[in-house]
């Protein structure tokens, strides 16, 4: 059963505390991308990876941490640094950077 | 440059009406644009998408209209259903670049 898988559904964050949002894919895809969705608002884009062990900044990096050290899995760890965490997180996977995105089901994270 | 602008923010229709969502680039190098479908709490979903070799591409009732020169493209929902009521966002690649830009979203509202 092909897709992307994100958890948890919900997840809370205690002032000063770093979390970390999962993301895997069985895809087969080489990019995968984090975005940020506010209540009413599009999608921004917080990093992107094209492959295994290389990511960039997207456009609101700041707060934000990844990695990519297996092609099917780009954790998303939001740090103690973001001020104004709360809100619908949405990973994402492509064949290659610039074709046809597929979403994981989201994370919504709340602070405590 | 890397901008797409999506209108309207919002939309309400009655049952059977033939919702029009419009987006507009600037970016003439952009060649791949995909619609997105959401619905609260879940990940976007891709509805269709379409290359700017073609001027309209059907997909069930779902349509899309694509003018090169006027550097514009808009999705048509024919026969609207309330079950269609969720967020739509567009989005463009650019042949040489690396990732998809999306519009800021349009909520739509089928009545009964």
């Amino acid at each position: 059963d092909g897709g992307i898988t994100q958890s948890p559904k919900y997840l809370f964050r205690k002032e000063g505390q770093n979390v970390t949002l999962s993301c895997e894919q069985n895809l087969n895809h080489d990019a995968m991308y984090w975005y940020r969705q506010d209540p009413g608002q599009g999608l921004r884009l917080i990093y992107y990876s094209q492959i295994v062990n290389d990511f960039q900044k997207g456009d609101i990096a700041e707060g934000y941490s990844v990695s990519r050290e297996k092609k099917e899995s780009f954790p998303l760890t939001v740090t103690s640094a973001q001020k104004n965490p709360t809100a619908f997180y949405l990973c994402a996977s492509s064949i290659s950077a610039r074709e046809t995105q597929y979403f994981g089901p989201g994370t919504r994270l709340l602070v405590l | 440059q890397q901008q797409v602008k999506q209108s309207p923010q919002s939309l309400i229709v009655q049952k059977g009406g033939i919702p029009i969502i419009n987006c507009a680039y600037e970016n003439t190098a952009f060649d791949y644009f995909p619609w997105y479908q959401q619905f609260p709490g879940k990940g976007p979903a891709l509805l269709i998408a379409i290359r700017p070799d073609v001027s309209e591409k059907k997909e069930g009732r779902f349509t899309i209209s694509f003018n090169k020169s006027a550097k514009q493209f808009s999705l048509h929902i024919m026969d609207s259903q309330p079950g269609d009521s969720a967020t739509y966002f567009c989005a463009a690649s650019i042949r040489a670049g690396n990732m998809l830009t999306f519009g800021g979203g349009t909520r739509l509202m089928v009545k009964p």
